[in-house]
């Protein structure tokens, strides 16, 4: 089975701009998960999405959304860059359903802002 | 909110020296534990995980790790690194309400000298 993707793998934006990143997620895996990874405060969840909608939320402003869609591919956007968007994000996914689920994750999109 | 502990931050060890990577977490109700691995260069990769049942789980590449519930603590060991094993080290808790949101240590980095 193919792994969990994840495009583009580079980005470099400047500030008060928008970026999508996007995650196809294992087949047959229908929960897929984002989180922000940087040196200062390490991983950290921003969201979950089940089946079109999204199940979790982490401690994150409203600039950072996602959606997902019918095929469980999932896309995260990040509206008006600040420097401190400057992080590797990485999506998981997993069955998602039941309490015992495994998250298996992509190789991740490294933003850089300037 | 659910915090997760790595006390050990870099650990440098010879090859064939046994490991102990300490991990503690806060959350008082059942739980999913894991380690994952992150290989320079490389992405995420699951090592080990415990849902229930036997208290000590064994992962890939010869590690395994114990639950001690009383101490909220989920202990990895190795007993002879390699080399190979340089990468760092990541515990992740994942409380067992449904949510689909890791929690994960600040991570500890392992350096392995030949």
């Amino acid at each position: 089975k193919a792994g969990v993707t994840q495009t583009p793998r580079y980005l470099i934006k400047t500030r008060g701009q928008q970026v999508t990143l996007s995650c196809s997620p294992i087949s047959g895996h229908r929960s897929v998960s984002w989180y922000q990874q940087t040196p200062g405060q390490g991983l950290q969840f921003l969201f979950e999405y089940f089946s079109e909608t999204q199940r979790n939320k982490g401690n994150f402003p409203g600039r950072f959304s996602g959606r997902q869609f019918s095929n469980s591919r999932s896309e995260m956007n990040v509206s008006t860059l600040e420097l401190g968007d400057s992080a590797l994000y990485l999506c998981a996914s997993s069955l998602g359903q039941g309490k015992i689920d495994t998250q298996y994750f992509g190789p991740g999109t490294r933003l850089t802002v300037l | 909110a659910q915090s997760v502990s790595q006390h050990n931050h870099h650990v440098i060890l010879s090859e064939a020296a046994s490991l102990e990577l300490g991990c503690n977490y806060s959350y008082g109700g059942t739980v999913n534990l894991f380690w994952y691995v992150q290989y320079p260069g490389q992405h995420l990769q699951l090592l080990l995980k415990y849902f229930s049942g036997d208290p000590l789980v064994k992962g890939i590449k010869g590690f395994e790790a114990e639950f001690i519930k009383s101490k909220f603590s989920f202990n990895l060991r190795k007993p002879s690194v390699q080399w190979s094993d340089t990468a760092e080290y990541f515990c992740a808790v994942n409380e067992e309400t449904g949510a689909n949101n890791l929690f994960f240590g600040t991570g500890t980095r392992l350096t392995v000298i030949p």
